[in-house]
């Protein structure tokens, strides 16, 4: 199974900062990339898919990039309720997997 | 509007069985993909299995192999999971959620619904 890494665990930010988030792949996925956002007790969400596809609705100030290996989610301006915590997905191959997710918090 | 709402959670013993299941509306279901998903408590994302548009296919974990079965009706707009012989580390909340994507096996969960906890303990 390819192994997703994200880093950093957890990030804590303010108001308005531009933040990034990365995940790794233990082998190319070429693309097949999903974000997804996550917060207590509710359903995770689909951001972005195919690494810097916008899912319809999903606000412009969120982005995605990354080929082969190396992926980022980017939010360029934090709001309110951005803080929660995200995960990445691979669905290159079967079994699709998960990284550990990565929690942003309010400083 | 898509909606995914499971059912069938609970507490079982260690060994016991349950079945969950996954009522879906406002889309096509015989047209997509369908996933379980779980989420160990303050865990990560786990992917557990999947289903073909047609049921011809499945897929699943290996900690689940030979223990679940996915399934679904088509005509019933439904999904199943059948969990035998349960284990502690089974514990999790478990979401039902819908494949996308435009390359066979390759495809990003787009809906997903509320989750049913399973808590197997004695």
């Amino acid at each position: 199974a390819i192994r997703m890494t994200q880093s950093p665990f957890s990030l804590s930010a303010s108001v308005g900062d531009r933040v990034t988030i990365t995940c790794w792949a233990s082998q190319g996925i070429s693309s097949y990339l999903a974000w997804y956002q996550q917060k207590p007790a509710k359903a995770p969400k689909l951001f972005i898919y195919y690494a810097s596809s916008l899912q319809s609705g999903v606000p412009s100030r969120f982005s995605g990039s990354g080929s082969g290996t190396d992926y980022t989610l980017t939010i360029s301006s934090l709001q309110p309720e951005d803080f929660a915590t995200y995960y990445c997905q691979q669905y290159y191959s079967t079994p699709v997997t998960f990284g550990q997710g990565t929690r942003l918090e309010i400083k | 509007e898509v909606q995914l709402v499971e059912s069938g959670g609970g507490l079982v013993q260690p060994g016991g069985s349950l079945r969950l299941s996954c009522a879906a509306s406002g889309f096509t279901f015989s047209s997509y993909w369908m996933s379980w998903v779980r989420q160990a408590p303050g865990k990560g994302l786990e992917w557990v299995a999947n289903i073909k548009q047609d049921g011809s296919e499945k897929y699943y974990v290996d900690s689940v192999k030979g223990r679940f079965t996915i399934s679904r009706d088509n005509a019933k707009n439904s999904l199943y999971l059948q969990m035998n012989s349960l284990r502690a580390e089974d514990t999790a909340v478990y979401y039902c959620a819908r494949g996308s994507g435009d390359y066979p096996l390759r495809y990003y969960f787009d809906y997903w619904g509320q989750g049913t906890l399973v808590t197997v303990s004695s």
